[in-house]
Protein backbone atom coordinates (compact mmCIF):
# COMPACT_ATOMS: atom_id res chain seq x y z
CA UNK A 1 0.00 0.00 0.00
CA UNK A 2 2.22 3.07 -1.25
CA UNK A 3 1.92 6.54 0.32
CA UNK A 4 3.06 8.97 2.68
CA UNK A 5 3.37 7.92 6.83
CA UNK A 6 3.60 10.49 8.98
CA UNK A 7 4.48 9.88 13.06
CA UNK A 8 3.46 10.01 15.79
CA UNK A 9 -0.36 11.55 14.88
CA UNK A 10 -0.38 13.86 18.44
CA UNK A 11 2.99 15.01 19.88
CA UNK A 12 3.35 17.04 22.79
CA UNK A 13 6.57 19.13 24.08
CA UNK A 14 7.33 21.28 26.68
CA UNK A 15 8.55 24.50 26.20
CA UNK A 16 12.52 24.42 25.33
CA UNK A 17 12.86 21.05 23.98
CA UNK A 18 13.70 19.79 20.56
CA UNK A 19 11.36 17.19 18.48
CA UNK A 20 11.48 15.13 15.41
CA UNK A 21 8.33 14.84 13.43
CA UNK A 22 9.20 11.33 10.77
CA UNK A 23 7.92 11.56 7.36
CA UNK A 24 8.33 8.10 5.05
CA UNK A 25 7.26 7.89 1.57
CA UNK A 26 7.34 4.08 -0.63
CA UNK A 27 6.38 6.41 -3.64
CA UNK A 28 10.01 6.22 -4.77
CA UNK A 29 8.96 10.14 -5.19
CA UNK A 30 12.52 12.37 -5.20
CA UNK A 31 10.88 15.28 -4.21
CA UNK A 32 9.46 15.54 -0.24
CA UNK A 33 8.23 18.84 1.66
CA UNK A 34 7.15 20.31 4.84
CA UNK A 35 4.24 22.20 5.31
CA UNK A 36 2.96 24.28 9.00
CA UNK A 37 -0.51 24.81 8.89
CA UNK A 38 -2.33 26.83 11.46
CA UNK A 39 -6.06 27.06 12.28
CA UNK A 40 -8.09 29.00 9.54
CA UNK A 41 -4.72 29.12 7.48
CA UNK A 42 -3.30 27.61 4.33
CA UNK A 43 -0.66 25.36 4.47
CA UNK A 44 3.29 27.10 4.37
CA UNK A 45 6.14 25.97 3.27
CA UNK A 46 9.06 25.26 5.88
CA UNK A 47 11.57 23.37 4.19
CA UNK A 48 12.10 20.94 0.62
CA UNK A 49 14.11 18.88 -0.42
CA UNK A 50 14.61 17.85 -4.27
CA UNK A 51 17.17 14.79 -4.21
CA UNK A 52 19.00 13.39 -1.66
CA UNK A 53 21.37 14.77 0.60
CA UNK A 54 19.91 18.27 -0.58
CA UNK A 55 17.33 20.51 0.54
CA UNK A 56 16.94 24.00 0.37
CA UNK A 57 14.59 26.85 3.02
CA UNK A 58 11.31 27.29 2.43
CA UNK A 59 9.19 30.83 3.07
CA UNK A 60 9.10 29.83 6.97
CA UNK A 61 12.12 27.89 7.72
CA UNK A 62 13.39 29.74 11.20
CA UNK A 63 13.55 27.58 13.75
CA UNK A 64 12.98 24.15 11.99
CA UNK A 65 15.58 21.93 10.51
CA UNK A 66 15.63 19.05 8.17
CA UNK A 67 17.62 15.80 6.64
CA UNK A 68 17.39 14.20 3.73
CA UNK A 69 19.84 11.21 4.10
CA UNK A 70 17.63 8.58 2.10
CA UNK A 71 15.56 9.00 -0.55
CA UNK A 72 12.37 7.14 1.36
CA UNK A 73 12.54 9.95 4.45
CA UNK A 74 12.32 13.69 5.18
CA UNK A 75 12.55 13.93 9.09
CA UNK A 76 11.76 17.85 10.46
CA UNK A 77 13.21 18.96 13.78
CA UNK A 78 11.27 21.77 15.53
CA UNK A 79 14.19 23.46 17.62
CA UNK A 80 13.42 25.83 20.64
CA UNK A 81 14.12 28.92 18.59
CA UNK A 82 10.79 28.45 17.14
CA UNK A 83 8.95 30.94 19.25
CA UNK A 84 5.15 29.26 18.17
CA UNK A 85 5.23 26.06 17.45
CA UNK A 86 2.02 24.80 18.20
CA UNK A 87 0.73 23.90 14.54
CA UNK A 88 -0.15 20.81 12.07
CA UNK A 89 2.35 19.56 10.30
CA UNK A 90 2.12 18.16 6.66
CA UNK A 91 4.20 16.81 5.03
CA UNK A 92 3.82 15.98 0.93
CA UNK A 93 6.08 14.12 -1.85
CA UNK A 94 6.53 14.54 -5.47
CA UNK A 95 8.20 13.48 -8.50
CA UNK A 96 10.21 15.74 -10.06
CA UNK A 97 9.95 16.32 -14.18
CA UNK A 98 12.27 19.54 -14.69
CA UNK A 99 10.49 21.88 -15.56
CA UNK A 100 6.87 20.29 -15.72
CA UNK A 101 4.94 21.58 -12.80
CA UNK A 102 3.37 18.16 -10.23
CA UNK A 103 0.72 17.13 -8.08
CA UNK A 104 2.07 17.29 -4.08
CA UNK A 105 0.95 14.17 -2.39
CA UNK A 106 0.38 14.49 1.04
CA UNK A 107 0.62 12.63 4.76
CA UNK A 108 -1.95 12.80 7.76
CA UNK A 109 -0.30 15.00 9.43
CA UNK A 110 1.38 15.57 13.07
CA UNK A 111 -0.42 18.04 14.92
CA UNK A 112 2.07 20.04 17.43
CA UNK A 113 1.03 21.05 21.04
CA UNK A 114 4.12 23.21 22.97
CA UNK A 115 2.78 23.26 26.47
CA UNK B 1 3.50 40.43 -3.73
CA UNK B 2 2.73 37.09 -4.64
CA UNK B 3 -0.66 35.81 -3.39
CA UNK B 4 -3.46 33.27 -3.60
CA UNK B 5 -6.31 34.07 -2.03
CA UNK B 6 -10.22 32.68 -1.90
CA UNK B 7 -13.21 35.29 -1.97
CA UNK B 8 -15.23 33.95 0.46
CA UNK B 9 -14.36 32.02 4.07
CA UNK B 10 -17.41 29.96 3.73
CA UNK B 11 -19.94 28.44 1.20
CA UNK B 12 -23.11 26.55 2.33
CA UNK B 13 -25.28 24.58 -0.23
CA UNK B 14 -27.99 22.14 -0.61
CA UNK B 15 -27.35 18.68 -1.52
CA UNK B 16 -27.53 17.58 -5.29
CA UNK B 17 -27.10 21.49 -6.32
CA UNK B 18 -23.65 22.35 -7.54
CA UNK B 19 -21.42 24.08 -5.45
CA UNK B 20 -18.72 26.77 -7.30
CA UNK B 21 -15.58 27.39 -5.36
CA UNK B 22 -13.92 30.85 -6.62
CA UNK B 23 -10.08 31.89 -6.14
CA UNK B 24 -7.95 34.24 -7.17
CA UNK B 25 -3.93 34.38 -7.91
CA UNK B 26 -1.46 37.79 -8.60
CA UNK B 27 1.18 35.55 -9.59
CA UNK B 28 0.70 36.44 -13.90
CA UNK B 29 3.79 34.11 -13.99
CA UNK B 30 1.96 31.31 -12.26
CA UNK B 31 1.52 28.18 -14.93
CA UNK B 32 0.21 25.25 -13.21
CA UNK B 33 -2.94 25.20 -10.52
CA UNK B 34 -4.29 22.56 -8.18
CA UNK B 35 -7.45 22.33 -5.85
CA UNK B 36 -6.89 20.01 -2.81
CA UNK B 37 -10.37 18.67 -0.55
CA UNK B 38 -8.97 18.49 3.23
CA UNK B 39 -11.11 16.86 5.66
CA UNK B 40 -10.60 17.77 9.42
CA UNK B 41 -7.50 16.58 11.11
CA UNK B 42 -6.37 15.03 7.69
CA UNK B 43 -4.08 16.02 4.99
CA UNK B 44 -4.93 17.57 1.92
CA UNK B 45 -6.53 15.35 -1.22
CA UNK B 46 -5.32 16.25 -4.75
CA UNK B 47 -8.79 16.66 -6.67
CA UNK B 48 -7.71 18.14 -10.22
CA UNK B 49 -4.92 20.44 -11.93
CA UNK B 50 -4.96 22.22 -14.52
CA UNK B 51 -1.64 23.82 -16.31
CA UNK B 52 -1.98 27.70 -18.01
CA UNK B 53 -1.99 26.01 -21.35
CA UNK B 54 -5.81 25.10 -20.77
CA UNK B 55 -8.89 26.87 -19.85
CA UNK B 56 -11.36 24.04 -18.23
CA UNK B 57 -10.59 20.58 -17.18
CA UNK B 58 -13.08 17.57 -16.17
CA UNK B 59 -12.88 15.28 -13.83
CA UNK B 60 -15.58 12.77 -11.84
CA UNK B 61 -18.01 15.17 -10.92
CA UNK B 62 -15.33 18.24 -10.94
CA UNK B 63 -14.69 20.85 -13.50
CA UNK B 64 -11.60 23.47 -12.94
CA UNK B 65 -12.27 26.44 -15.03
CA UNK B 66 -8.84 29.00 -15.59
CA UNK B 67 -9.30 32.75 -16.68
CA UNK B 68 -5.78 33.78 -17.11
CA UNK B 69 -7.11 37.44 -17.90
CA UNK B 70 -8.19 38.04 -14.46
CA UNK B 71 -6.11 35.89 -13.22
CA UNK B 72 -9.02 33.72 -11.83
CA UNK B 73 -9.58 29.86 -10.85
CA UNK B 74 -12.49 28.04 -9.92
CA UNK B 75 -13.49 24.82 -8.64
CA UNK B 76 -17.75 23.25 -9.64
CA UNK B 77 -18.57 20.28 -8.08
CA UNK B 78 -21.88 18.68 -9.32
CA UNK B 79 -24.76 17.54 -7.67
CA UNK B 80 -22.77 18.35 -4.47
CA UNK B 81 -23.05 15.19 -1.70
CA UNK B 82 -21.98 15.33 2.29
CA UNK B 83 -18.96 13.66 1.62
CA UNK B 84 -17.91 16.31 -0.02
CA UNK B 85 -18.09 18.88 2.95
CA UNK B 86 -14.51 19.77 3.40
CA UNK B 87 -12.24 23.00 3.79
CA UNK B 88 -10.64 23.33 -0.26
CA UNK B 89 -7.77 24.62 -1.28
CA UNK B 90 -6.48 26.59 -4.47
CA UNK B 91 -2.51 26.14 -5.29
CA UNK B 92 -0.52 27.95 -7.82
CA UNK B 93 3.22 27.05 -9.06
CA UNK B 94 5.37 29.08 -11.08
CA UNK B 95 8.69 28.68 -12.06
CA UNK B 96 10.52 27.40 -8.71
CA UNK B 97 8.05 24.47 -8.74
CA UNK B 98 7.04 25.40 -5.43
CA UNK B 99 3.45 25.55 -4.49
CA UNK B 100 1.73 28.71 -3.08
CA UNK B 101 -1.21 27.97 -0.86
CA UNK B 102 -4.58 30.23 -0.76
CA UNK B 103 -5.95 30.19 2.68
CA UNK B 104 -9.08 27.96 2.18
CA UNK B 105 -12.74 27.62 2.15
CA UNK B 106 -14.84 25.73 4.17
CA UNK B 107 -18.19 23.65 1.88
CA UNK B 108 -20.71 22.76 4.37
CA UNK B 109 -23.68 20.54 2.33
CA UNK B 110 -26.65 20.60 3.97
CA UNK B 111 -29.20 17.55 4.54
Amino acid sequence: DGGITQSPKYLFRKEGQNVTLSCEQNLNHDAMYWYRQDPGQGLRLIYYSQIVNDFQKGDIAEGYSVSREKKESFPLTVTSAQKNPTAFYLCASSITSGRARVEQFFGPGTRLTVL
Amino acid sequence: GESVGLHLPTLSVQEGDNSIINCAYSNSASDYFIWYKQESGKGPQFIIDIRSNMDKRQGQRVTVLLNKTVKHLSLQIAATQPGDSAVYFCAESGANSKLTFGKGITLSVRP
